[in-house]
């Protein structure tokens, strides 16, 4: 199975900041890497898909990159409504795994 | 609006089964792979199965094999998880998502599953 490693897993942050979030897997998975941002009490959301492609209808202050094993997102003017836990996920293989997550506080 | 709305949760006993249920509305359903994920109490976030359209081919993670099976109705816009022999390890939010290049696009609210005695 790939494994998902996020860094770092929790991080302090203010309005205004870029915020940068590292995801490493422990195969090459391409760019089948996706993100998504979940708060408390809901669903998680998808940020980006394919490694880089901005979802529909998601703020483009958020920004992935990366290929291989090595992913990032950014995100760039951290706006209050960012404050989340973060989740990469990677789509290459079966079974489907997500890293542990990154929480995003003030 | 697209849309998809979990039913089915709920308090079962160790060893007991539950049907969870999710019902899709505004794309066509036929169309894409769907899958469940599920996420325990303060954890992360952890994918449990993915169906194909046709239901030709299931994937299903380690843990659950064996004990839960995923099935669907084209015809009424519904994916399916039943589940067996739960454990308390498998108390979780389950979301169903749809899978859309390569990811999971859309999400349901959830449905709580709590295996308890």
């Amino acid at each position: 199975d790939i494994q998902m490693t996020q860094s770092p897993s929790s991080m302090s942050a203010s309005v205004g900041d870029r915020v940068t979030i590292t995801c490493r897997a422990t195969q090459v998975i391409r760019s089948w890497l996706a993100w998504y941002q979940q708060k408390p009490g809901k669903a998680p959301e998808l940020l980006i898909y394919a490694a880089s492609s901005l979802q529909s209808g998601v703020p483009s202050r958020f920004s992935g990159s990366g290929s291989g094993t090595d992913f990032t997102l950014t995100i760039s003017n951290l706006q209050p409504e960012d404050f989340a836990t973060y989740y990469c996920q990677q789509a290459e293989s079966f079974p489907r795994t997500f890293g542990q997550g990154t929480k995003v506080e003030i | 609006e697209v849309q998809l709305v979990e039913s089915g949760g709920g308090l079962v006993q160790p060893g007991g089964s539950l049907r969870l249920s999710c019902a899709a509305s505004g794309f066509t359903f036929s169309g894409f792979w769907m899958s469940w994920v599920r996420q325990a109490p303060g954890k992360g976030l952890e994918w449990v199965v993915t169906i194909k359209p046709d239901e030709s081919e299931k994937y299903f993670v380690d843990p659950v094999k064996g004990r839960f099976t995923v099935s669907r109705d084209n015809a009424e816009n519904s994916l399916y998880l039943q589940m067996d022999s739960l454990r308390a390890e498998d108390t979780a939010m389950y979301y169903c998502a749809r899978a859309n290049n390569y990811a999971f696009d859309i999400w349901g609210q959830g449905t709580m599953v709590t295996v308890s005695s």
